[in-house]
């Protein structure tokens, strides 16, 4: 079955370190993206990328870094300047159609900082 | 930049009802999609809608650009329609989708 796969599903952090969120999609889809949600908010996006070893930044990227090697994965990495990293992950992809075109989500990671 | 406003934020039906769910935009956009996502976290893309009218099963789904507004209408609701509907909007072909804060939909049995 095509798909995205995030892991982990839950993950706890203590401050200071740097944690990373793996994002694995099969659908052969160019375009993936990183998003952030907070309790009773919509979604904002941290970081995408169109093609392999290139990738933008989204409205709220400080404290996060991301790298693009392959096609199928997108990891995230929250780092210690991240400063209130607590939230739900989650990552996305889509064809690329030279806009967003249809977007198909993975589970999420909730990330915990203790 | 560009807002997205949902209506109404929270809604509370008896399963079998029918329901109608707005979302208003502030400038032209060239791209608009409506998500559920289920109590457990999980995004489901529903319709991408960025004009007309499109239907699937008991949903559909119609933006009117002209007029900045989409709406969702859900009909005879079932339990596993609970979750939170959102619409997300692509105003410059820049990869960057713009959510509203979504409209809370539980479904009584």
């Amino acid at each position: 079955d095509g798909g995205i796969t995030q892991s982990p599903k839950y993950l706890f952090r203590k401050e200071g370190q740097n944690v990373t969120l793996s994002c694995e999609q099969n659908l052969n889809h160019d375009a993936m993206y990183w998003y952030r949600q907070d309790p009773g908010q919509g979604l904002r996006l941290i970081y995408y990328s169109q093609i392999v070893n290139d990738f933008q930044k989204g409205d709220i990227a400080e404290g996060y870094s991301v790298s693009r090697e392959k096609k199928e994965s997108f990891p995230l990495t929250v780092t210690s300047a991240q400063k209130n990293p607590t939230a739900f992950y989650l990552c996305a992809s889509s064809t690329d159609r030279g806009h967003t075109d249809t977007q198909y989500f993975g589970p999420g990671t909730r990330l915990t900082v203790l | 930049g560009i807002q997205v406003e949902q209506s109404p934020p929270d809604l509370i039906l008896q399963e079998g009802a029918n329901s109608t769910l707005r979302c208003n935009f502030s400038d032209s956009v060239n791209n608009l999609q409506w998500f559920h996502q289920n109590p457990w976290g999980q995004l489901i893309n529903l319709f991408y809608i960025p004009s007309g009218t499109k239907q699937n099963g008991r949903l559909s789904a119609t933006t009117v650009a002209t007029e900045r507004y989409s709406l969702l209408y859900i009909s005879s609701s079932q339990t596993t329609d609970s979750g939170v509907y959102f619409c997300a909007v692509e105003r410059d072909s820049n990869y960057q989708l713009i959510w509203g804060a979504g409209t809370k939909l539980i479904i009584k049995p």
